[in-house]
């Protein structure tokens, strides 16, 4: 098992620009969410999924989206991104029943 | 909404000591569950434990172990025999039993360990 995957590890884009970080996970979780850190303010949830095709909003869901169609992928796309959303970006999935969230090795997103 | 407060942003301790980390929450839930995650630089989130809240023992790993007083709200990590290998970021986090399943973390705790 590879576990949780993220690409790209780094990336670096200017102000207004789209992206879409990927998340992949080989474990068939149901669960999967995205969550931000941020120097001094541990992680926060952006968006997450239940399921395929089901997803909700975190706290601080702004400035993203994202879909579900399968259950081993969870994209986060940025539409117009923002120096607000420099930040360190990681995928995380849990097991239905279970407790434990697994996360990926993160994506550093640093905007211009 | 749950919150989660770590109010130490720094510790620092030597090899070979105990050292204790602390951790607090908010909740009005009564089941729900805690867990210290290690980030070291690598920046990957390491479970080091969880706690289950119906569980009045408290959960050890190795040189791994909690103080989990429910009534207080408190859940802090205690840390023996500290090794160079120990030096992290320290996340406390909480996890609701039914729901969203989210966790909600505290901002962390840089553990540094002096040789």
């Amino acid at each position: 098992n590879a576990g949780v995957t993220q690409t790209p590890k780094f990336q670096v884009l200017k102000t207004g620009q789209s992206m879409t970080l990927q998340c992949a996970q080989d474990m068939n979780h149901e669960y999967m969410s995205w969550y931000r850190q941020d120097p001094g303010m541990g992680l926060r949830l952006i968006h997450y999924s239940v399921g395929a095709g089901i997803t909700d909003q975190g706290e601080v869901p702004n400035g993203y989206n994202v879909s579900r169609s399968t259950t081993e992928d969870f994209p986060l796309r940025l539409l117009s991104a923002a120096p607000s959303q420099t930040s360190v970006y990681f995928c995380a999935s849990r097991p239905t029943g279970g407790h434990e969230q697994y996360f990926g090795p993160g994506t550093r997103l640093t905007v211009t | 909404a749950q919150t989660v407060t770590q109010s130490q942003p720094e510790m620092s301790v030597q090899e070979a000591e105990t050292v204790t980390l602390s951790c607090t929450y908010d909740t009005s839930e009564s089941d729900y569950y805690l867990f210290w995650y290690k980030q070291p630089p690598s920046r990957q989130m390491i479970l080091v434990i969880r706690q289950e809240a119906y569980k009045q023992q408290n959960a050890t790993e190795n040189r791994f172990s909690v103080n989990f007083q429910k009534a207080a709200k408190s859940f802090s990590l205690k840390i023996s025999d500290s090794q160079l290998g120990d030096a992290a970021m320290y996340f406390c986090a909480y996890g609701r039993d039914m729901g969203r399943r989210a966790l909600t973390f505290g901002s962390g705790t840089r553990l540094q360990v002096q040789p």
